[in-house]
């Protein structure tokens, strides 16, 4: 597709289960990021992927939260023994961050995540 | 530590004003790149402008033009002649080379810190 899509829209859940988010980048970005926002926080970095690897997993909040990335393109992130406070909107976005002057990210419409 | 402030959390205006938004940024990175998004009530963030840091022009899009002073560390964006449809959350972000730093620890890796936003409402 043309832009950054991700899956599900929308997402209720029960305190406890396990969530899984899907992002599926531009064709041809290799670079890949999720963030996360909420009312109390705003907008948060969560992890970086180059690829299929992941060398910037600096915001993910606790080891609850973990993604990964396929084939260079499809993006997962899992959310286990989900809490009330993870209830957010989650963003990806992708770019072509290695080519000079082509680093702006562009973002998908977002997975709003509601934990009960 | 990289850090975006937007000190106007609201601003509501009248259909064809000027408005202007505020934006101020920390960084200890002498290459580094700021960025407007817009937030309409669908949600999804829109890419509005790049600016290098070594590039201080402004830049004018339509009714939308941007002010980069390196001096006093802002990025100030201007809508003239604003519309309803300019209604959103608009986003100031900054974020470092995306290339591994030479003389410094660590990356950043293009990620982009945010400020807090400003909610503008235009009224007809």
């Amino acid at each position: 597709g043309a832009g950054v899509s991700q899956s599900p829209s929308n997402k209720v859940t029960e305190k406890g289960k396990d969530v899984e988010l899907r992002c599926d980048p531009i064709s041809g970005h290799t670079a890949l990021y999720w963030y996360r926002q909420s009312l109390g926080q705003g907008l948060e970095f969560l992890i970086y992927f180059q690829g299929n690897s992941a060398p910037d997993k600096s915001g993910l909040p606790s080891d609850r939260f973990s993604a990964e990335r396929t084939g260079g393109s499809v993006s997962t992130l899992t959310i286990q023994r989900t809490q009330q406070e993870d209830s957010a909107v989650y963003l990806c976005a992708s770019s072509l961050v290695w080519v000079v002057g082509r680093n702006e990210q562009f973002f998908g419409p977002g997975t709003r995540l509601t934990v009960l | 530590a990289q850090k975006v402030t937007q000190a106007q959390t609201e601003i509501s205006v009248v259909e064809k004003e000027d408005v202007t938004l505020d934006c101020v940024y920390e960084t200890r990175d002498t290459t580094y790149y700021l960025f407007w998004y817009k937030q309409p009530p669908s949600g999804e963030l829109v890419f509005l402008i790049r600016r290098n840091s070594f590039d201080e022009q402004n830049e004018i899009s339509g009714r939308y033009s941007w002010n980069f002073q390196k001096s006093t560390s802002s990025f100030n964006f201007t809508i003239t002649a604003s519309q309803v449809v300019d209604s959103a959350v608009y986003f100031c972000a900054l974020s470092g080379p995306p290339q591994p730093r030479l003389n410094a620890g660590g990356t950043s890796y293009g990620k982009l810190t945010f400020g807090q936003g400003t909610i503008l409402t235009v009224h007809p």
